[in-house]
């Protein structure tokens, strides 16, 4: 089951430039996470923010969380192109045993 | 930080065999596992939660006698794609949670199938 939606689909920007991505979910959520993939790799966790949480930072990426409009935000700020690679919202009910939930992600680009 | 580790990382297989891809988390033990499926250019699917010493759940869709899983021991789970055809070709990635109410999951780097 999938019950993330993120937008944009695909984003193109050039180095420096901020990007800035949207996720909605549907169900309740203990916490929300954020994951980068490169093209054919795995996935890398980026940050985690719980329910109760409000905003997050970590380096260059601000999370934030609006429990009301079950909606959060990914913002990398002065971005790379080592940034270039596909981010995906993942929902973490927090019951035992469950799994995380993927939206259907968005592709940066960012080009030099 | 944990590791889960998968093998192989590639196999290629002809259609008609089973594939066995093997899931281990390397530093801590995972009563549930759960494998994903990834279509190119698509996000990651949930197929089923392995549970150690019972049976797997499967999400709506997938079938379970095509994709057997075992969790035999609480570092490793199985997942074998039984009978492969080219449709099956696809990015199999497992996870495991280090407690029940943890909340954090760690990913294996994933098992890329292609069936000739």
């Amino acid at each position: 089951s999938q019950q993330g939606e993120e937008d944009p689909q695909a984003l193109s920007i050039q180095e420096g430039e901020n990007a800035t991505m949207n996720c909605s979910y549907k169900t309740s959520i203990n916490n929300l996470q954020w994951y980068r993939q490169n093209s054919g790799r795995g996935l890398v966790h980026l940050i985690l923010i719980r329910s109760n949480e409000r905003e997050k930072h970590s380096g260059r990426l601000r999370v934030t969380l609006d429990t009301s409009k079950k909606s959060s935000s990914l913002l990398i700020t002065a971005s790379r192109a080592a940034d270039t690679a596909s981010y995906f919202c993942a929902t973490d009910p927090n019951q035992a045993g469950t799994a995380l939930i993927f939206g259907k992600g968005t592709t940066l680009s960012v080009s030099s | 930080g944990a590791v889960v580790s998968q093998h192989p990382s590639r196999v290629i297989c002809k259609s008609g065999t089973s594939v066995k891809i093997e899931c281990r988390s390397l530093d801590f033990q995972a009563t549930t596992m759960f494998w994903y499926r990834q279509f190119p250019k698509q996000s990651l699917m949930l197929m089923a939660t392995s549970n150690e010493g019972s049976k797997a759940t499967y999400e709506q869709g997938v079938e379970k006698d095509k994709f057997l899983i075992n969790h035999a021991s609480l570092t490793l789970s199985t997942l074998t794609v039984t009978s492969a055809h080219p449709e099956d070709s696809s990015f199999y990635i497992c996870s495991a949670r280090r407690g029940q109410l943890s909340y954090e999951q760690y990913f294996g780097p994933g098992t890329r199938l292609t069936v000739t």
